[in-house]
């Protein structure tokens, strides 16, 4: 399975509403679907499980939705903390994938 | 609170192996309710998975990278580890240790990551 993030970059300001999309080259199973954050010279984060969970400290602001090849990550009003970027995984049959990633960049 | 940090050689020489281990503290290599897996991120780039171990040492590999890799795991040391054999320049990234959740729903997702360490392969 290739997973697809759109936009490759988005240019935003603070305040405003950020839509990234992970698109998966066939159906998949939304219990399997995570995102990340990854600051610069940090770790990826885990961000949001299972399609729409959010992982333990993440605030109420970043959400995820989606089923079968189509998944969302919505950020409700970037703070400057969240210019990073945005990875889409997935696993399936003892594998994982990641997506190429959405870099969310300060306009 | 769980810690992974990764050890080994920052340089390594085209066609050699590359070896890292990752140490695991505030948790336990030989939990059932985990996974633990290696990730690599070339400079400037994606991330890639590479393979992943549960503890009775059942290996999952990325294809790509499956006939020059072996992960192990030492429960005893709470450490597990990467070979990555005949290397080329293409394997230079940082490379990552995670531990994985492997039970209840959702499942098979990173939750916990090593700081990172980056291996350059280069005579």
């Amino acid at each position: 399975i290739v997973l697809t993030q759109s936009p490759g970059t988005l240019s935003l300001s603070p305040g405003e509403g950020a839509t990234l999309s992970c698109r998966a080259s066939q159906s998949v199973d939304s219990t399997f679907l995570a995102w990340y954050l990854q600051k610069p010279g940090q770790a990826p984060r885990l961000l949001i499980y299972g399609a729409s969970t959010r992982a333990t400290g993440i605030p109420d602001r970043f959400s995820g939705s989606g089923s079968g090849t189509d998944f969302t990550l919505t950020i409700s009003r970037l703070e400057p903390e969240d210019f990073a970027v945005y990875y889409c995984q997935h696993y399936r049959s003892s594998l994982w994938t990641f997506g190429q990633g959405t870099k969310v960049e300060i306009k | 609170q769980l810690q992974l940090h990764e050890s080994g050689p920052g340089l390594v020489k085209p066609s050699e192996t590359l070896s890292l281990t990752c140490s695991v503290s505030g948790g336990s290599t030989s939990s059932s309710s985990y996974f633990w897996g290696w990730i690599r991120q070339p400079p400037g780039k994606g991330l890639e998975w590479i393979g992943t171990i549960y503890y009775t040492g059942n290996t999952y590999y990325n294809p790509s990278l499956k006939r020059r890799l072996t992960i192990s795991v030492e429960t005893s040391k709470n450490q597990f580890s990467l070979r990555l054999s005949s290397v080329t320049a293409a394997d230079t990234a940082v490379y990552y240790c995670a531990r994985l959740i492997q039970t209840g729903s959702p499942r098979y997702y990173f939750d916990s990551w090593g700081q990172g360490t980056l291996v350059t392969v280069s005579s």
